[in-house]
């Protein structure tokens, strides 16, 4: 069965420092990845998908970045954090129309 | 992206009562994706509706897709605090989704 993973499941960071949260898929091939963020009690911004390795496409132009080095694997980045990229980050993944959730990653900047 | 409204933003309950949530686009959809996301949760698969007029069950939720396919519901009979969450709707082409705002429900005793 397909699995997703996300780490770190928390994690405080100062402004200024950079970003890297890791998103991997077992169990299929050639999944498309996604990465939402969402502010606390609020809906899913979509900020990046990917149909294959090395295409990203951007929904949202901000500070941040993915990179898709892997077929199963999806990393956002940053540079700088600003405090407004504090939320909760999500990586999902589909091989048809249903999307499939990680855990996620709760992000505070300080 | 297509772009739905969900109403109500939130809604508290008696456990027992019945619960509905709206999803109203401008447009005509393909198909409507409901999700459930417990409170410090991720967002769980819960439906796919596709056909004009089509209705789903699963237990005490009915899912409803309007004929015009440009709203859907979702309804729980009688709920219980196992439903405290918040409910997306989600319509998408090829792969790729539009979250609604979602519909938060509290259920107390």
């Amino acid at each position: 069965s397909q699995t997703i993973h996300q780490w770190p499941a928390t994690l405080v960071q100062p402004v200024g420092s950079p970003l890297s949260l890791e998103c991997t898929v077992e169990g299929t091939s050639n999944p498309n990845l996604y990465w939402y963020r969402q502010a606390a009690g609020r809906g899913l911004q979509l900020l990046f998908y990917s149909v294959g390795i090395g295409q990203i496409s951007s929904e949202v132009p901000q500070n941040l970045s993915a990179s898709r080095p892997q077929d199963r694997q999806f990393i956002l980045s940053s540079k700088k954090l600003l405090l407004s990229d504090s939320g909760f980050y999500l990586c999902a993944w589909s091989s048809g129309d249903t999307q499939y959730f990680g855990p996620g990653t709760r992000l505070t900047v300080l | 992206g297509q772009q739905v409204m969900q109403i109500p933003q939130y809604q508290h309950v008696q456990e027992g009562e019945d619960f509905t949530t709206y999803c109203n686009s401008s447009t005509t959809l393909s198909n409507i994706q409901w999700y459930k996301q417990r409170p410090g949760g991720h967002p769980v698969f819960l439906i796919q509706l596709v056909k004009s007029g089509e209705v789903k069950k699963q237990k005490r939720l009915t899912f409803q897709f309007g004929e015009a396919k440009k709203n859907s519901s979702l309804h729980i009979t009688a709920t219980q605090t196992t439903d405290v969450g918040t409910y997306f709707c989600a319509p998408g082409t090829a792969s790729k989704l539009t979250f609604g705002t979602g519909t938060r429900l509290q259920v107390t005793l």
